[in-house]
């Protein structure tokens, strides 16, 4: 029973280029959270989907990020015209059930670096 | 709204010292989930603990043990007999009815076992 699974692992886009993170959550969840975690500090809640629905993107940045999981397929997260601030590690999370209650289980992360 | 405050940025012990990591939180709900991850070098986020509003028991699980004091909305793990694989940043977390979707993270305290 595979985890939540992410990739790349690691990314790395120019200026100006577009990023584009997958997550898989665990079989049987239907439930993803992103996360961002900039260099030295905790992770901040980004979005929340289901499929096809975006429930909460009160952490999302209002411009150049979006988000979405469709019916089939992984999760994405698109950034575009990518630019030095973005550089972080993004974490995927996928529950069961709807909300953080129960905790999540966490992908590996990508870390994005924006040279 | 949610806060979570980890005041020790870092800590260094040497192995076999018991070292404890302080967690302060805030919320306004009387329901709400308490978490401690751990993020080993290698990146990823490890569930360690979750712990409900209404179950102040102190827990132990081997080495480690976590203190939950509701009269002071603290919630500290203590690591007894440190290893140098217990080298990692630890993070503490909220979740509450309020922002059932996510969790608020604190900022982590790394911390470093050296032989």
């Amino acid at each position: 029973n595979a985890g939540v699974m992410q990739n790349p692992r690691h990314l790395v886009r120019r200026r100006g280029q577009e990023a584009r993170l997958r997550c898989s959550p665990m079989k049987g969840h239907s439930h993803v959270y992103w996360y961002r975690q900039l260099p030295e500090e905790g992770l901040k809640f980004m979005v929340y989907l289901q499929k096809e629905n975006i429930i909460d993107e009160s952490g999302m940045p209002k411009e150049r990020f979006s988000a979405e999981f469709p019916k089939e397929g992984p999760s994405i997260l698109r950034i575009q015209q990518v630019v030095r601030g973005d550089s972080a590690a993004y974490f995927c999370a996928s529950s069961p059930v709807r909300g953080a209650a129960d905790g999540y289980t966490f992908g590996s992360g990508t870390r994005l670096t924006v040279v | 709204a949610q806060k979570v405050t980890q005041a020790q940025t870092e800590i260094s012990v040497v192995e076999k010292e018991d070292v404890t990591l302080d967690c302060v939180y805030e919320t306004r709900d009387t329901t709400y989930y308490l978490f401690w991850y751990k993020q080993p070098p290698s990146g990823e986020l490890v569930f360690l603990i979750r712990r409900n509003s209404f179950d102040e028991q102190n827990e132990i699980s081997g080495r480690y043990s976590w203190n939950f004091q509701k009269s002071t909305s603290s919630f500290n793990f203590t690591i007894t007999a440190s290893q140098v694989v217990d080298s990692a940043v630890y993070f503490c977390a909220l979740s509450d009815n309020n922002a059932g979707n996510m969790l608020t993270f604190g900022g982590g305290t790394r911390l470093m076992v050296k032989p």
